[in-house]
């Protein structure tokens, strides 16, 4: 029953450190994705896949990067870590199924960079 | 980004009270998902809902569709303690691409 499955769950960074936040899904869902949640701004989505091989930029993609090399996993790199990235960050997984789309969360990396 | 409406933006209750949210859009959508967040983890899918006029119960938890597809509202009969979190509506359409509300707080007194 593990669904979204993200690590490590909290991380400190010093600025200019990078690091990469894991994701696996075990639903056979086609599209993955990865937001940041901050006080007062909800989710953002910073970039997405819809399937194997194929990525592409959400709303806040600067300063991050992923790739999707099998369905079940989506890493997500941090090149150089700023204080600006100290956030908490959602993995998901996502699909459409003739009546609609559901997205399931992983239980969160909380990042302070310090 | 492109965010919901969602109202109120926190709530104090007494136990036992019921409980209502909505969220509201400019544009018409095919789906509507209700989450609940607790401290320290992940949005957690409550209810989901496909049509428009769709009216879904999860327990305690009721959410419908609008009938105009650019409203949904989630009503908590008779809170208890453990119903303390943030709730919050996504929608979506074709492409899988979702957008959320900022969420409604609830503080549940007992």
């Amino acid at each position: 029953n593990a669904g979204v499955t993200q690590t490590p769950k909290f991380q400190v960074l010093k600025t200019g450190q990078s690091m990469t936040l894991q994701c696996a899904q075990d639903m056979n869902h086609e599209y993955m994705s990865w937001y940041r949640q901050d006080p007062g701004m909800g989710l953002r989505l910073i970039h997405y896949s819809v399937g194997a091989g194929i990525t592409d930029q959400g709303e806040v993609p600067n300063g991050y990067n992923v790739s999707r090399s099998t369905t079940e996993d989506f890493p997500l790199r941090l090149l150089s870590a700023a204080p600006s990235q100290t956030s908490v960050y959602f993995c998901a997984s996502s699909y459409s199924r003739g009546r609609g789309n559901t997205i399931y969360f992983g239980e969160g990396s909380w990042l302070t960079v310090v | 980004g492109q965010q919901l409406n969602q109202s109120p933006q926190s709530m104090f209750i007494q136990e036992g009270e019921d409980v209502s949210m909505n969220c509201t859009s400019s544009s018409i959508f095919n789906t509507w998902l209700w989450y609940k967040q607790e401290p320290g983890e992940g949005p957690v899918l409550l209810i989901a809902l496909y049509k428009a006029g769709e009216l879904t119960s999860n327990g305690r938890l009721t959410a419908q569709f609008g009938i105009t597809r650019k409203d949904s509202f989630l009503n908590i009969s008779a809170s208890i303690p453990s119903d303390v979190g943030i709730y919050f509506c996504a929608r979506s359409n074709t492409g899988n691409q979702f957008y959320f509300g900022t969420g409604t707080s609830l503080t549940v007194i007992p």
